[in-house]
């Protein structure tokens, strides 16, 4: 069974830096990217970026560009996303989401349960 | 980016009755060689990460209610709730997949009226 185990809710200031981890399982981790998804309290869905295991590049969305990090482990089966200096807009519930893939003949998506980040001072 | 722009942004609807909520794309999402649409609907619960409601454009996801349907093809898509029932409510989100970089629509709302 597939499975990704997101980090557990933080809480920071501004200015600290941050890396928060989904944990894979169930699949072999270098077969499929893993992706992140930002949604802000009581807004959308943001997809923020992926880990493409083809090149090992990362490839992040035009509003997340510069502001995050996403990278892996592979040892560990486990990707990251990372701040370097958080501000309080970073906070909202981050989800990981694995490449969708097929399964007899339907697609199936993974998503992490999420993790919740909060920047106060 | 691709630009995904949902209507309406909230929806209520009688249950029993039809919900139709559209979804536009700022280039087609048709890839012509293998003639398929990239683009999926999701629904999200409170609390929930989003769930994989149609996908090509109007096939169903695993263990999905036969009332849900997708349509359309290129820019412009539609998924249509035949017969809303109370599990219904939730916000909805058009996806478009054709590159790795996807892109959301901005969510509708569908509530119970």
């Amino acid at each position: 069974e597939v499975q990704l185990v997101q980090s557990g809710a933080e809480v920071k200031k501004p200015g600290e830096s941050l890396k928060i981890s989904c944990k894979a399982s169930g699949y072999s981790f270098s077969d499929y990217w893993i992706g992140w998804a930002r949604q802000m309290p009581g807004k959308g869905l943001e997809w923020m970026g992926i880990f493409d295991p083809d090149d090992s590049e990362s490839r992040y969305t035009s509003s997340f560009q510069g502001q995050v990090t996403i990278s892996v482990d592979e040892s560990v089966s486990t990707a990251y996303l990372q701040w370097s200096s958080l501000t309080a807009s970073d906070t909202a519930m981050y989800y990981c989401a694995r490449q969708p893939g097929i399964v007899g003949d339907e697609v199936r998506d993974y998503w992490g349960r999420g993790t919740l980040v909060i920047v106060s001072s | 980016d691709i630009v995904m722009t949902q209507s309406p942004d909230s929806l209520a609807v009688s249950l029993g009755e039809r919900a139709t909520i559209n979804c536009k794309s700022s280039q087609s999402l048709l890839y012509r060689p293998k003639n398929k649409n990239y683009f999926a609907w999701y629904q999200q619960k409170p609390g929930q990460p989003p769930k994989l409601l149609i996908y090509w454009a109007s096939t169903r996801g695993s263990g999905v209610p036969d009332r849900f349907s997708g349509s359309g093809s290129g820019t412009d898509f539609t998924l249509t709730i035949s017969s809303l029932q109370a599990e219904d409510v939730a916000v909805y989100y058009c996806q478009q997949y054709y590159t790795t970089l996807w892109t959301f629509g901005q969510g509708t709302k569908v509530e119970i009226k």
